[in-house]
Order: C-alpha cells, then sequence, then structure tokens
C-alpha cells in the first residue's frame, strides 16, 4: 500500500531564510509524487510534479523538489521564503494502477516571520 | 481557461438536514474527484468519476452520502442525512488524466459545511 508521511505539521522560518518542507513515501512501484500548496480559503493548486526523468523538479513561485529514491523522499525546497509563501503544503503520491489513486499527505503548515 | 466551480461556498446545517454541493469541473476533463477535508488533516478521497462512470467509491459513506456526474460533465454530492462529524470542507477536483498518471489536478475552491 502506498502512504505519504509529511514530518513537521508545522514549520516556521523567517522571510528570506531557507524553506525545507519534508515528504517521505512509501510505494511498491515507482510512484508519481506531487506537492500541492493550499492558501487560506481557498482550493489545492499544483506546485509541482514528480513522474519520470530529472529527478530534480522545479515548480512555481521558486519551489523545487528532489526526487531520491534511496531515501524515498521528496522534500520541498524555497532558497529564499517570502511572507506570501505561508500557507499549508500537501505531499502526494500517485499509484499508477488502478485508477491512479492519489494520497494525501497530512500537511505541513508553513509561518513565515517577518 | 475557466477554474473548477464549487457552490456554495458555505454552508450551515443543522444535524440530520440534507445539503447538496455543486461541481462543474474544466471543460474536457474527463475524472472527477470529490474529497473531504477535515480541519487540520489532508483532503480524503470520497468518490472518483471517470465520465459519468464511479471508479473509486471505496470511502464514501454510502449510508448516507451519495454522489452522481450526469453526462459525465457536472457533478453533485449528496448528504443526507447529515451528522456532526461531516463538517468539513468539501473539495472537487478535475483531471484530464485518462490513462496517464502525470496529470495533476485543478481544484475548485470548496464549500466549508458546518453541522451543527
Amino acid at each position: 500500500a502506498q502512504s505519504v508521511t509529511q514530518l513537521g505539521s508545522h514549520v516556521s522560518v523567517s522571510e528570506g531564510a531557507l524553506v525545507l518542507l519534508r515528504c517521505n513515501y512509501s510505494s511498491s512501484v515507482p510512484p508519481y509524487l506531487f506537492w500541492y500548496v493550499q492558501y487560506p480559503n481557498q482550493g489545492l493548486q499544483l506546485l509541482l510534479k514528480y513522474t519520470t526523468g530529472a529527478t530534480l523538479v522545479k515548480g512555481i513561485n521558486g519551489f523545487e523538489a528532489e526526487f531520491k529514491k534511496s531515501e524515498t523522499s521528496f522534500h520541498l525546497t524555497k532558497p529564499s521564503a517570502h511572507m506570501s509563501d505561508a500557507a499549508e503544503y500537501f505531499c502526494t503520491v500517485r499509484r499508477g494502477t488502478g485508477g491512479f489513486k492519489t494520497i494525501f499527505g497530512a500537511g505541513t503548515r508553513l509561518f513565515v516571520k517577518a | 481557461e475557466a477554474g473548477v466551480a464549487q457552490s456554495p461556498r458555505y454552508k450551515i446545517i443543522e444535524k440530520r438536514q440534507s445539503v447538496a454541493f455543486w461541481c462543474n469541473p474544466i471543460s474536457g476533463h474527463a475524472t472527477l474527484y470529490w474529497y473531504q477535508q477535515i480541519l487540520g488533516q489532508g483532503p480524503k478521497l470520497l468518490i472518483q468519476f471517470q465520465n459519468n462512470g464511479v471508479v473509486d467509491d471505496s470511502q464514501l459513506p454510502k449510508d448516507r452520502f451519495s454522489a452522481e456526474r450526469l453526462k459525465g460533465v457536472d457533478s453533485t454530492l449528496k448528504i443526507q442525512p447529515a451528522k456532526l462529524e461531516d463538517s468539513a470542507v468539501y473539495l472537487c477536483a478535475s483531471s484530464a488524466l485518462s490513462r496517464g498518471a502525470n496529470y495533476g489536478y485543478t481544484f475548485g475552491s470548496g464549500t466549508r459545511l458546518t453541522v451543527v
């Protein structure tokens, strides 16, 4: 069975500091991995995705994530946090068969301090 | 392109009442999903449609929840009767996904349901 673990339900950084949101997955087959962002009172928006090919994936708003098979990780990073990055971030894994069911992590809320 | 439309944005009902949510996906998207997001948790899939057929409804509480997608476009999700634990945000998403798994989803803004 596939699952996703997001380490840390809350992360707080100062404006301009590095953002690191951790995600580990378990999958018996090569996974498809996604990060979504949810701003207050809004739906989820796709940040980036890994399917095949290059393991370093660049997304919107300066975010990127690296797929590390040996560590079963897909951590999300941004070199310099901005106040507008404050939101909830969800890591998801998609099973590649049987209807492509997507499993969501519990989410990490990012706080950015001025 | 227009996004996924959902209505209403907010709904407050008393327990044991019924409620319905509506979703209009992105034009041409064959796959439609309804998710339930309880405060502090990640979204949980309730039901997945491929065109107007159900692909996965394994986590839909069928004794009280029902959903349909007539003509493979709009969809409605109904709860009857509602319970206090149904208080959540109900998210609709659509995808161009057919046989490929590398498409992201486009989500609507959700309907926030409060059951009192």
